[in-house]
């Protein structure tokens, strides 16, 4: 238990669906990451946003929106997704962004796009 | 953020002591040294970190080389649970974007 929850944990979507994924964490943490891990490939930062502002967005596609409506809590909404989108995504909080500290992660919600 | 180089795989038997090593040959005077895990399907564990000094905490032992060019992550007695994917990650002291690469698998063997 690392103090960030995501919710839920398996989700299966078809494309023309709209979904959101949940991760809250009550940390005290005022910085949230998005990450994407697709079969066999490197996690790749998505979306990071400090005390809800988003901060950096790694070209990712549109029909991936975030929302940060409070420090504790982040959504990922998910909208005409394409099977290639299917993979773990990962929620992490951190005290900020530019503090040197350790990052806690969620253990993640398996996305199913069929 | 310094470019760090991990081998793709190692093995390690239960009871073992696991030296994971990890070059950052670019790695500047601000960056520090991280590592995380990524045991099967779970989200990444923060192990440790360092920036010059030798660090040790309940998880593990890490050890910096004086020049700062590359490091070794040591499980003392490695586990069946430790098996997972080791992660070496350079940071600047002001930056907390996590950058993934390939990491180590490392298999504990009975």
């Amino acid at each position: 238990e690392t103090g960030v929850t995501q919710t839920p944990r398996h989700l299966v979507m078809g494309m023309t669906n709209k979904k959101s994924l949940k991760c809250e964490q009550h940390l005290g943490h005022n910085a949230m990451y998005w990450y994407k891990q697709s079969a066999k490939k490197p996690l790749e930062l998505m979306f990071v946003y400090s005390l809800e502002e988003r901060v950096e967005n790694n070209s990712v596609p549109s029909r991936f929106s975030p929302e940060c409506p409070n420090s504790s809590h982040l959504f990922l909404h998910l909208h005409t997704l394409q099977p290639e989108d299917s993979a773990l995504y990962l929620c992490a909080s951190s005290r900020g962004v530019l503090m040197n500290t350790e990052a806690f992660f969620g253990q993640g919600t398996r996305l199913t796009v069929v | 953020d310094a470019k760090t180089t991990q081998p793709p795989s190692m093995d390690c038997a239960e009871g073992r002591a696991a030296n994971l090593p990890c070059n950052h040959s670019t790695i500047s005077g601000n960056e520090y040294v991280y590592w995380y895990r990524q045991i099967h399907s779970q989200g990444p564990q923060y192990i440790i970190h360092g920036l010059k000094n030798n660090e040790t905490n309940e998880m593990a032992s890490l050890i910096i080389t004086e020049d700062r060019k590359s490091s070794t992550l040591i499980l003392p007695h490695a586990t069946l649970r430790d098996t997972a994917v080791y992660y070496c990650i350079a940071l600047p002291d002001a930056g907390n974007m996590l950058t993934f690469g390939g990491g180590t698998r490392l298999m504990v063997k009975p």
